[in-house]
């Protein structure tokens, strides 16, 4: 059983498509994260969603919209795709409070998204 | 979030220990250090944390200098799958985790 499981875990489209990437838990975790990384190997928080609220909202286009239907799903939506979004996307999780141990993230496998 | 300075890339010998170094001179009293790696083409994956005292997991030690302004990952028996990217962060909260771009260790048989 996959911890957190990200589909798709590739995804080539073309510029100006809308494509969405999915994110699941299983391991109870209150607290979902969506990073990027992109060529240069930065890994960079997106967003940040607690008990389905959103709690950290970086500067991303609002092309980004992420959507927490319950604590254990976390999907990212990108509208008008661009270039510059070809990145590797991953999902992440944690227990999002109770100390340090809250804090450790256990991250998915990735998706990597093309854009042509 | 404190900034952490890592070197760009080290080698080890298979065997050997694996001495990995992190300055976080701006660190803060209540933020801790988290150490993950990143084997090529995967998620990033936990390895240890702490605050101020030397911790030790199945999978390495860490060692947190006193005024806690740096720490040494260590990996007793370096194998080639330790191979990867190593990413120092410190942090207090679940709040805006960056990784820097960390220390790329490569295993030489």
């Amino acid at each position: 059983d996959t911890a957190v499981s990200q589909t798709p875990k590739y995804l080539v489209t073309q510029m100006g498509n809308d494509k969405s990437i999915k994110c699941e838990q299983n391991l109870g975790h209150d607290t979902m994260y969506w990073y990027k990384q992109d060529s240069k190997k930065f890994l960079k928080i997106m967003f940040s969603y607690n008990n389905k609220e959103l709690i950290i909202n970086e500067t991303v286009p609002n092309r980004f919209s992420p959507k927490s239907p319950d604590k254990a799903h976390l999907n990212l939506h990108i509208n008008s795709l661009e270039l510059g979004d070809s990145a590797v996307y991953f999902c992440a999780s944690s227990y999002g409070t109770g100390g340090a141990g809250a804090n450790v993230l256990t991250f998915g496998a990735g998706s990597r998204l093309t854009v042509l | 979030d404190a900034k952490t300075t890592q070197p760009t890339s080290m080698d080890c010998a298979e065997g050997r220990a694996a001495n990995l170094p992190c300055n976080h001179s701006t660190i803060s009293g209540n933020e801790y250090v988290y150490w993950y790696r990143q084997i090529h083409s995967q998620g990033p994956q936990y390895i240890i944390h702490g605050l101020k005292n030397n911790e030790t997991n199945e999978m390495a030690s860490l060692i947190i200098t006193e005024d806690r302004k740096s720490s040494t990952l260590i990996l007793p028996h370096a194998t080639l799958r330790d191979t990867a990217v190593y990413y120092c962060i410190c942090q207090k909260g679940y709040q805006k985790v960056t990784f820097g771009t960390g220390t790329k260790l490569q295993v030489i048989p």
